[in-house]
Protein backbone atom coordinates (compact mmCIF):
# COMPACT_ATOMS: atom_id res chain seq x y z
CA UNK A 1 0.00 0.00 0.00
CA UNK A 2 1.24 3.97 -0.86
CA UNK A 3 2.28 5.34 2.36
CA UNK A 4 3.66 8.52 3.15
CA UNK A 5 5.84 9.23 6.24
CA UNK A 6 6.68 12.98 7.91
CA UNK A 7 8.78 11.80 11.47
CA UNK A 8 9.01 15.38 12.71
CA UNK A 9 5.67 16.82 14.24
CA UNK A 10 7.73 19.88 14.89
CA UNK A 11 9.76 21.78 13.70
CA UNK A 12 11.83 25.45 15.18
CA UNK A 13 14.12 27.22 13.10
CA UNK A 14 15.49 30.76 13.40
CA UNK A 15 14.84 33.06 10.98
CA UNK A 16 16.96 33.27 7.55
CA UNK A 17 18.49 29.69 8.46
CA UNK A 18 17.92 26.88 6.04
CA UNK A 19 15.19 24.32 7.08
CA UNK A 20 14.94 20.64 5.92
CA UNK A 21 11.58 18.96 6.59
CA UNK A 22 11.84 15.20 6.02
CA UNK A 23 9.57 12.89 3.91
CA UNK A 24 9.47 9.09 2.89
CA UNK A 25 7.39 7.03 1.10
CA UNK A 26 6.29 3.50 -0.13
CA UNK A 27 4.88 2.61 -2.80
CA UNK A 28 5.33 -0.50 -5.82
CA UNK A 29 4.46 1.80 -8.77
CA UNK A 30 7.39 2.75 -10.91
CA UNK A 31 5.56 5.94 -11.41
CA UNK A 32 4.66 8.67 -9.19
CA UNK A 33 4.75 11.97 -7.95
CA UNK A 34 5.67 13.52 -5.26
CA UNK A 35 4.11 16.93 -4.06
CA UNK A 36 4.35 19.84 -0.54
CA UNK A 37 1.92 21.51 0.28
CA UNK A 38 1.98 24.69 2.71
CA UNK A 39 -0.95 25.15 5.08
CA UNK A 40 -1.01 28.12 6.87
CA UNK A 41 -3.62 28.72 9.80
CA UNK A 42 -5.97 30.31 7.71
CA UNK A 43 -6.46 26.63 6.63
CA UNK A 44 -5.85 26.80 2.17
CA UNK A 45 -3.53 24.24 0.81
CA UNK A 46 -0.55 26.03 -1.04
CA UNK A 47 1.22 24.07 -4.31
CA UNK A 48 4.80 24.49 -3.50
CA UNK A 49 6.53 22.01 -5.60
CA UNK A 50 6.53 18.76 -7.80
CA UNK A 51 9.08 15.86 -8.27
CA UNK A 52 8.23 13.60 -10.72
CA UNK A 53 10.02 9.68 -10.50
CA UNK A 54 11.52 10.24 -13.80
CA UNK A 55 12.66 13.38 -13.25
CA UNK A 56 16.59 13.08 -13.73
CA UNK A 57 16.73 16.65 -11.47
CA UNK A 58 16.12 17.87 -8.10
CA UNK A 59 13.00 20.09 -8.33
CA UNK A 60 13.54 23.78 -7.57
CA UNK A 61 10.78 26.68 -7.11
CA UNK A 62 12.49 29.85 -5.62
CA UNK A 63 13.81 28.99 -1.75
CA UNK A 64 11.97 25.87 -1.99
CA UNK A 65 13.78 22.70 -3.38
CA UNK A 66 12.90 19.34 -2.92
CA UNK A 67 16.28 16.78 -2.45
CA UNK A 68 14.82 13.64 -4.11
CA UNK A 69 16.78 10.43 -3.43
CA UNK A 70 14.80 7.97 -5.03
CA UNK A 71 16.87 4.69 -3.77
CA UNK A 72 16.58 5.94 -0.04
CA UNK A 73 12.78 6.94 -1.10
CA UNK A 74 12.88 10.16 0.44
CA UNK A 75 11.49 13.37 -0.54
CA UNK A 76 12.91 16.05 1.46
CA UNK A 77 11.63 19.74 1.40
CA UNK A 78 14.87 22.42 1.96
CA UNK A 79 13.77 25.60 2.69
CA UNK A 80 16.43 28.30 1.96
CA UNK A 81 17.26 31.68 4.32
CA UNK A 82 13.77 30.73 5.89
CA UNK A 83 11.07 33.78 6.75
CA UNK A 84 8.41 34.49 9.65
CA UNK A 85 5.88 33.83 6.66
CA UNK A 86 7.51 30.39 6.39
CA UNK A 87 5.87 29.33 9.59
CA UNK A 88 2.48 27.10 8.84
CA UNK A 89 2.01 22.96 8.42
CA UNK A 90 3.76 21.69 5.61
CA UNK A 91 2.62 18.08 4.05
CA UNK A 92 4.25 16.14 2.00
CA UNK A 93 1.71 14.07 -1.25
CA UNK A 94 2.16 11.16 -3.30
CA UNK A 95 0.12 10.40 -6.52
CA UNK A 96 -0.83 6.68 -6.29
CA UNK A 97 -2.74 6.31 -9.32
CA UNK A 98 -2.67 7.48 -12.69
CA UNK A 99 -5.95 8.78 -14.56
CA UNK A 100 -7.73 9.81 -11.06
CA UNK A 101 -4.67 11.65 -10.24
CA UNK A 102 -5.40 10.58 -6.17
CA UNK A 103 -3.04 11.58 -3.60
CA UNK A 104 -2.30 10.26 0.28
CA UNK A 105 -0.70 12.94 2.34
CA UNK A 106 1.54 12.73 5.59
CA UNK A 107 0.24 13.63 8.62
CA UNK A 108 2.26 16.99 8.16
CA UNK A 109 5.28 18.98 10.02
CA UNK A 110 4.75 22.23 12.06
CA UNK A 111 7.14 24.90 11.09
CA UNK A 112 7.91 27.73 13.44
CA UNK A 113 10.26 30.22 12.43
CA UNK A 114 11.66 31.89 15.18
CA UNK A 115 12.57 35.99 14.67
CA UNK B 1 -6.76 32.16 -14.41
CA UNK B 2 -8.47 29.38 -13.17
CA UNK B 3 -9.93 29.36 -9.55
CA UNK B 4 -12.32 27.38 -7.43
CA UNK B 5 -14.61 28.36 -4.89
CA UNK B 6 -15.97 26.93 -1.75
CA UNK B 7 -18.93 28.00 0.41
CA UNK B 8 -19.80 28.20 3.05
CA UNK B 9 -17.03 28.83 4.92
CA UNK B 10 -17.94 27.71 8.20
CA UNK B 11 -21.02 25.77 9.56
CA UNK B 12 -22.39 25.07 13.06
CA UNK B 13 -24.86 21.87 12.43
CA UNK B 14 -26.57 19.88 14.71
CA UNK B 15 -26.09 16.18 15.18
CA UNK B 16 -28.81 14.54 12.71
CA UNK B 17 -29.17 17.50 10.45
CA UNK B 18 -28.61 17.43 6.44
CA UNK B 19 -25.32 19.06 5.02
CA UNK B 20 -24.93 20.11 1.75
CA UNK B 21 -21.30 21.66 0.67
CA UNK B 22 -20.79 23.11 -2.55
CA UNK B 23 -17.60 23.31 -4.88
CA UNK B 24 -17.15 24.90 -8.36
CA UNK B 25 -14.51 25.59 -10.38
CA UNK B 26 -14.00 28.22 -12.88
CA UNK B 27 -11.85 28.60 -15.79
CA UNK B 28 -11.03 25.23 -16.92
CA UNK B 29 -13.06 21.77 -18.06
CA UNK B 30 -13.62 18.76 -17.88
CA UNK B 31 -11.48 18.55 -14.46
CA UNK B 32 -11.11 15.78 -11.58
CA UNK B 33 -12.58 16.91 -8.22
CA UNK B 34 -12.00 15.74 -4.99
CA UNK B 35 -13.76 15.90 -1.51
CA UNK B 36 -10.90 15.48 1.51
CA UNK B 37 -11.58 15.98 5.26
CA UNK B 38 -9.14 16.93 7.56
CA UNK B 39 -9.60 16.33 11.33
CA UNK B 40 -7.55 19.07 13.57
CA UNK B 41 -4.01 18.78 13.40
CA UNK B 42 -3.95 15.90 11.44
CA UNK B 43 -3.36 14.88 7.68
CA UNK B 44 -5.97 15.11 4.37
CA UNK B 45 -7.88 12.22 4.24
CA UNK B 46 -9.39 11.36 0.83
CA UNK B 47 -13.37 11.29 0.94
CA UNK B 48 -14.14 11.30 -2.95
CA UNK B 49 -13.31 11.97 -6.15
CA UNK B 50 -14.83 12.16 -9.60
CA UNK B 51 -13.56 12.14 -13.27
CA UNK B 52 -16.43 13.48 -15.16
CA UNK B 53 -20.66 13.92 -14.43
CA UNK B 54 -22.09 12.12 -12.72
CA UNK B 55 -18.96 9.75 -12.08
CA UNK B 56 -18.30 9.33 -8.17
CA UNK B 57 -16.18 7.35 -6.15
CA UNK B 58 -16.03 6.50 -2.49
CA UNK B 59 -13.04 6.28 -0.86
CA UNK B 60 -14.04 5.79 2.87
CA UNK B 61 -17.29 4.33 4.01
CA UNK B 62 -19.53 6.55 6.07
CA UNK B 63 -22.43 8.92 6.13
CA UNK B 64 -21.46 10.95 3.63
CA UNK B 65 -22.34 11.29 -0.44
CA UNK B 66 -20.87 13.28 -3.30
CA UNK B 67 -22.39 14.72 -6.44
CA UNK B 68 -21.28 15.78 -9.66
CA UNK B 69 -24.41 17.40 -11.26
CA UNK B 70 -22.27 19.97 -13.49
CA UNK B 71 -18.94 19.69 -14.95
CA UNK B 72 -17.19 21.94 -12.43
CA UNK B 73 -19.51 21.63 -9.91
CA UNK B 74 -19.08 19.26 -6.90
CA UNK B 75 -21.33 18.85 -3.84
CA UNK B 76 -20.82 16.81 -0.81
CA UNK B 77 -23.61 15.87 1.47
CA UNK B 78 -25.04 14.27 4.72
CA UNK B 79 -29.01 13.18 5.34
CA UNK B 80 -27.67 13.02 9.29
CA UNK B 81 -24.70 13.97 10.59
CA UNK B 82 -22.85 12.68 12.77
CA UNK B 83 -20.40 14.21 15.84
CA UNK B 84 -17.56 12.85 13.55
CA UNK B 85 -18.23 14.60 10.79
CA UNK B 86 -16.94 17.58 12.42
CA UNK B 87 -13.86 18.65 10.39
CA UNK B 88 -12.44 20.91 7.40
CA UNK B 89 -13.87 20.11 4.31
CA UNK B 90 -11.75 20.49 1.38
CA UNK B 91 -12.12 20.71 -2.18
CA UNK B 92 -9.66 20.02 -5.06
CA UNK B 93 -8.90 19.43 -8.80
CA UNK B 94 -6.26 19.05 -11.36
CA UNK B 95 -6.54 19.57 -15.19
CA UNK B 96 -6.78 16.48 -16.47
CA UNK B 97 -4.87 14.97 -19.95
CA UNK B 98 -1.67 16.38 -19.44
CA UNK B 99 1.82 14.98 -18.53
CA UNK B 100 4.08 16.40 -15.55
CA UNK B 101 3.08 18.74 -13.12
CA UNK B 102 0.86 20.56 -15.01
CA UNK B 103 -1.02 17.62 -15.10
CA UNK B 104 -1.10 16.16 -11.63
CA UNK B 105 -1.00 18.79 -9.39
CA UNK B 106 -4.23 19.20 -7.16
CA UNK B 107 -5.09 22.51 -6.51
CA UNK B 108 -7.54 23.09 -3.60
CA UNK B 109 -10.03 25.74 -2.61
CA UNK B 110 -10.45 27.41 0.72
CA UNK B 111 -12.28 24.82 2.68
CA UNK B 112 -15.03 24.71 4.90
CA UNK B 113 -14.94 24.63 8.58
CA UNK B 114 -17.83 22.45 9.87
CA UNK B 115 -18.80 22.12 13.80
CA UNK B 116 -21.42 19.15 14.34
CA UNK B 117 -22.86 19.68 18.39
Amino acid sequence: AQKITQTQPGMFVQEKEAVTLDCTYDTSDPSYGLFWYKQPSSGEMIFLIYQGSYDQQNATEGRYSLNFQKARKSANLVISASQLGDSAMYFCAMRVIQGAQKLVFGQGTRLTINP
Amino acid sequence: SQTIHQWPATLVQPVGSPLSLECTVEGTSNPNLYWYRQAAGRGLQLLFYSVGIGQISSEVPQNLSASRPQDRQFILSSKKLLLSDSGFYLCAWTVRRLAGVRGETQYFGPGTRLLVL
